[in-house]
């Protein structure tokens, strides 16, 4: 059966700080996907970024950045330089081919 | 403008009173699907479709129906709703199957009395 770990229940920061929001999943798959979510207080959902199974390469987008590393079934999300506005939720979620598994979520929250 | 709508936006209801919350995509997408988001529990997959007139289970379906006669619309039924239904509830699509970027409608809030 498929899993997405989010161990992080709540995270708080001070603004400027690095911040690593940890994601391990568990399935029998080869062929998967990994996303990430962003889910501000306003209540939306934000697509921010999609892995194959078969990537592992890391990617970065801004101060963004995801590590994904299939040796540990983890596909974590790292912030540079927190700011105010990353205040979020973020839900990591696994997919094979049809069905989809969310993780809990991590509450973040960027203090000024 | 590519957009993923619902409709309602809010509903209050009683136990037992049969409701439909519309939900219609703009962007051709294939695959669409229905979540419900619970304090502490994320968001689980109610039910998914992956085209016109074929739809499948997701984690939590039960008390739940849905259809997809048409390819931009994929309502979610409650037939007999319960209080512990009550919950935010998103329908999602994108392009392809579970490999896709899902684009998300606004959420719709259910309280079931």
């Amino acid at each position: 059966a498929q899993k997405v770990t989010q161990a992080q229940t709540e995270i708080s920061v001070v603004e400027k700080e690095d911040v690593t929001l940890d994601c391990v999943y568990e399935t029998r798959d080869t062929t998967y996907y990994l996303f990430w979510y962003k889910q501000p207080p306003s209540g939306e959902l934000v697509f921010l970024i999609r892995r194959n199974s078969f990537d592992e390469q890391n990617e970065i987008s801004g101060r963004y950045s995801w590590n994904f590393q299939k040796s540990t079934s983890s596909f974590n999300f790292t912030i540079t330089a927190s700011q105010v506005v990353d205040s979020a939720v973020y839900f990591c979620a696994l997919s094979d081919r049809d069905k989809i598994i969310f993780g809990k979520g991590t509450r973040l929250h960027i203090l000024p | 403008e590519a957009q993923v709508t619902q409709n309602p936006r809010y509903l209050i209801t009683v136990t037992g009173k049969k409701l439909t919350v519309t939900c219609s995509q703009n962007m051709n997408h294939e695959y669409m699907s229905w979540y419900r988001q619970d304090p502490g529990l994320g968001l689980r997959q109610i039910y998914y479709s992956m085209n016109v007139e074929v739809t499948d289970k997701g984690d939590v379906p039960e008390g739940y129906k849905v259809s997809r006669k048409e390819k931009r619309n994929f309502p979610l039924i409650l037939e007999s709703p319960s209080p512990n239904q009550t919950s935010l509830y998103f329908c999602a699509s994108s392009w392809t199957s579970g490999g896709g970027d899902q684009y998300f409608g606004p959420g719709t809030r259910l309280l079931v009395l």
